[in-house]
Parts: C-alpha cells; sequence; structure tokens
C-alpha cells in the first residue's frame, strides 16, 4: 500500500490545457514537496509547502497543501510541452525527524504541441 | 554553483559482480541521503547519513548493501553479489539540518543494469 498516493498516473493533454495532479494520504505530513524528473535524470525540487491551507505559484503552476495536511494538488494552466515530465509528490510523516522522504508514484506527463 | 554529483552516471555489471557508487553532496549540507528508483515508480529512501554518522536504513538495504560517509563529505554506496532485481537508478540526495524545512536535493543518479 502506497503511503502517498498520486493520480492520474499518467496524463497525455494538448498545448495550452490546464491539469491537477493530486496527492493523497491518509497520515499527516509536516511538509511536502514536489518535483519534477526527466528521463535518465534526478528528481528537480519544484516547491515545499508545509502550513496547512497553503498555496504557492510557480510561474503558471499552482501548489496546493490540504488544511489537514493530508494532501496537495498541482495544477498547471496552459500546458506546454516543456511542462513534459514525471512530477512526482513527495513528503515528511509528522512523526518522523529524520528528513527522510515518502515519494508517491509519480504522474507522467505528455503535453502534445 | 555545484549541486549534487553522482558517479558513475550509468553501469553495466554482470550477476554476481560487485559494483560501487559515489555521490558528492552540497558542501555545505550534513545530511546525506540513498534512494533507489525502479522503472515508474518514486523513489524509495535505503539509508541517510548525518555528518558520518548513518542514522537510518531501509529493510530494502540487504546485508548485500552497504554505504559510507567516513569524513562526512563524499559518500559510497557499495552492492556486493549484485542481482538482476537490483537493476534500477540510485539516487543520493542532501539537505542541510537547520530549521523546520528539511529540502533535500537530487543528484543526476547512477543507472545500473544488472545483465
Amino acid at each position: 500500500t502506497q503511503l502517498l498516493e498520486q493520480s492520474p498516473q499518467f496524463l497525455s493533454i494538448q498545448e495550452g490545457e490546464n491539469l491537477t495532479v493530486y496527492c493523497n494520504s491518509s497520515s499527516v505530513f509536516s511538509s511536502l514537496q514536489w518535483y519534477r524528473q526527466e528521463p535518465g535524470e534526478g528528481p528537480v525540487l519544484l516547491v515545499t509547502v508545509v502550513t496547512g491551507g497553503e498555496v504557492k505559484k510557480l510561474k503558471r503552476l499552482t501548489f496546493q497543501f490540504g488544511d489537514a495536511r493530508k494532501d496537495s494538488s498541482l495544477h498547471i494552466t496552459a500546458a506546454q510541452p516543456g511542462d513534459t515530465g514525471l512530477y512526482l509528490c513527495a513528503g515528511h510523516l509528522g512523526s518522523s525527524n529524520t528528513g527522510k522522504l515518502i515519494f508517491g508514484q509519480g504522474t507522467t506527463l505528455q503535453v502534445k504541441p | 554553483d555545484t549541486g549534487v554529483s553522482q558517479d558513475p552516471r550509468h553501469k553495466i555489471t554482470k550477476r554476481g559482480q560487485n559494483v560501487t557508487f559515489r555521490c558528492d553532496p552540497i558542501s555545505e549540507h550534513n545530511r546525506l541521503y540513498w534512494y533507489r528508483q525502479t522503472l515508474g515508480q518514486g523513489p524509495e529512501f535505503l539509508t541517510y547519513f548525518q555528518n558520518e554518522a548513518q542514522l537510518e536504513k531501509s529493510r530494502l538495504l540487504s546485508d548485500r548493501f552497504s554505504a559510507e560517509r567516513p569524513k562526512g563529505s563524499f559518500s559510497t554506496l557499495e552492492i556486493q553479489r549484485t542481482e538482476q532485481g537490483d537493476s534500477a537508478m540510485y539516487l543520493c540526495a542532501s539537505s542541510f539540518l537547520g530549521g523546520a524545512i528539511y529540502e533535500q536535493y537530487f543528484g543526476p543518479g547512477t543507472r545500473l543494469t544488472v545483465t
């Protein structure tokens, strides 16, 4: 059983469309990160959210942390082919002080021109 | 700007051979993590160091795996008697212990293929 469930697992859309990726858990996380990973490379940190209800914006990307700190979402407006990649949510469990990250299984996004 | 580096980037080995990977973290970072990622999955935690001390190991880390960080700087991950199931991307990450946010920065990974 995955501690962090991401949905959808695969998403193929046309350039200009909007999309939302979800990251859900039954556990409380003290912080949650979103990463983007390209084939053959390591994950690149996009954002960290730590406060329940927090919303952060990064250009066309909007990240939200749920009020109870059990879920998060990533919304992309007007997707571009350069947004193609694997999007990973990862978090630190509320009870942990090791800094160990728990990852979701990822969402593969393909944006067609 | 020197991020996390890993060497080699790719390794092909025959089953039963030993392999060793190296990770150089961001210089001021005192925490170093190893993760393993298989195709279509998110990374899974293997172990982590705070300075030179190895503080946690996952159950995924069988006795064929050993990691070291002898001087609190670079780290090595050795796999003995490799098996085909060891084929994966091995990722290293580092972070700075301070404050409430443990943001981790990843290296490019080492892709291991066991034939």
